[in-house]
């Protein structure tokens, strides 16, 4: 079975730009959540969505967007990038709202 | 505000003997704990997790424990082989907060052979 696929797995903008990042849950979830990780840190709780709707949001400003498809994969949007926002952005699935998680090996940003 | 800590940024073993990683948390109202494995270029596998109703859990080698009262959880890996060595994260939950995960900063893990 497929695991979760996140696409692009690298990524190079500029500072101002918009980038959106895609993922496909594994078959059968209907749960996807983002996470950013800065390099040192730990990842970091960006958006949960579950049966399409968006069940929690963690500290981000709203240039930060995503939404889920009928299908269940999901897309992360940036818009107005800042350098602070490279990072690895990793997408995670579960089959239903309150179970653990599945990652992908996530899409490396870099925002020069 | 640093909910879940983990306080040795590397630990390094030799092969064959035990592995313990530590984490903290603040948060009173985290009930689930979880570990993860990190490779290189890859995203977090999950390794091990507990409730809160529990002091410990085992699968294989990985045994989690869990000391409510003192806010501490840590991951013993017994033997300790080569293919262990990652970044380790520590990561908790609350009942109410769904699959979010609040994670702490990883422990590098070398196992040397």
């Amino acid at each position: 079975d497929a695991g979760v696929t996140q696409s692009p797995t690298h990524l190079i903008k500029t500072r101002g730009q918009q980038v959106t990042l895609r993922c496909s849950p594994i078959s059968g979830h209907k749960s996807v959540s983002w996470y950013q990780q800065v390099l040192g840190q730990g990842p970091q709780f960006i958006f949960q969505y579950y049966e399409k709707e968006e069940r929690g949001r963690g500290n981000f400003p709203d240039r930060f967007s995503a939404r889920q498809f009928p299908n269940y994969s999901s897309e992360l949007n940036v818009n107005a990038l800042l350098l602070g926002d490279s990072a690895l952005y990793l997408c995670a699935s579960s089959p239903l709202f309150n179970e653990k998680l599945f990652f992908g090996s996530g899409t490396q940003l870099s925002v020069l | 505000d640093q909910q879940v800590k983990q306080n040795s940024p590397s630990l390094s073993v030799q092969e064959g003997r035990i592995s313990i990683l530590n984490c903290d948390y603040t948060n009173s109202m985290f009930d689930y704990f979880l570990w993860y494995k990190k490779y290189p270029a890859e995203g977090p596998t999950f390794l091990i997790s507990i409730s809160s109703i529990k002091d410990k859990n085992e699968d294989g080698r990985f045994t989690v424990f869990l000391n409510k009262s003192a806010k501490h959880l840590s991951l013993h890996i017994v033997p300790s082989q080569p293919g262990d060595s990652a970044v380790y994260f520590c990561a908790a939950s609350g009942e109410t907060s769904g699959s979010r995960l609040t994670f702490g900063e990883g422990t590098q893990l070398t196992v040397n052979p």
